[in-house]
């Protein structure tokens, strides 16, 4: 079946620093891969997306690749600010019955100053 | 603007009692779907729908009901069956079965049962 695992949180960085979300996926076929963001008490925005294998989707400064290989969607961002605080959630779409997504359980980030 | 409405953004109901959560969208996508978020979890599929008149069930169906008789519009019921419906309810929609497009989010609704 489809899943999608996220690194536990929560994060907390310091202003600056450099941000790594772990993301794999589990799929029957070949999936989009996408990482959303939820700013509190919001819905959820898309962030980037990549749609197939070696793709990078990018944003905002954030980035992530789709590696096939290692089944991997990991976000980076090379120095985070106190806007970037948020939950980050990965998921997966795939070409079956429904069409549904599948979203992995969110990552809280803390940016401090 | 095109986007998706959810109403109200809070909502207060007592046990017992049906309560009805409006999702309207004017993207002109054909598939809708209605998410539940607990806090610190992640989203859990209730219903969707995938064309007009039709909709199937999600995970967590049980005690919810919905109807789409228009393509903008995806209510979702929670009834008295509902154990414990105190949560963020999220609406979203997709433009199409293409897997590279994107699910769009409504601002969500914040139900809590007194």
């Amino acid at each position: 079946g489809n899943s999608v695992t996220q690194m536990e949180g929560p994060v907390t960085l310091s202003e600056e620093a450099f941000l790594t979300i772990n993301c794999t996926y589990t799929a029957t076929g070949y999936p989009s891969l996408f990482w959303y963001v939820q700013y509190p008490g919001e819905g959820l925005q898309l962030l980037l997306k990549a749609t197939k294998a070696d793709d990078k989707g990018s944003n905002k400064g954030f980035e992530a690749t789709y590696r096939k290989e290692t089944t991997s969607f990991h976000l980076e961002k090379g120095s985070v600010q106190v806007s970037d605080s948020a939950v980050y959630f990965c998921a997966l779409s795939e070409t079956r019955i429904g069409n549904q997504f599948y979203f992995g359980t969110g990552t809280s980030l803390t940016v401090i100053p | 603007d095109g986007g998706i409405t959810q109403s109200p953004k809070y909502l207060f109901r007592k046990e017992g009692q049906n309560v009805t959560l409006s999702c309207e969208q004017n993207l002109n996508h054909d598939a809708m779907y209605w998410y539940r978020q607990d806090p610190g979890q992640g989203l859990r599929l209730i219903y969707y729908s995938q064309i007009v008149n039709d909709f199937q069930k999600g995970d967590i169906a049980e005690g919810y009901s919905v109807s789409r008789e228009k393509k903008e519009s995806f209510p979702l019921t929670v009834t008295s069956a509902q154990k414990n419906p105190t949560a963020f309810y999220l609406c979203a929609s997709r433009a199409s079965e293409l897997v590279s497009n994107e699910q769009f989010f409504g601002p969500g609704t914040r139900l809590t049962v007194l």
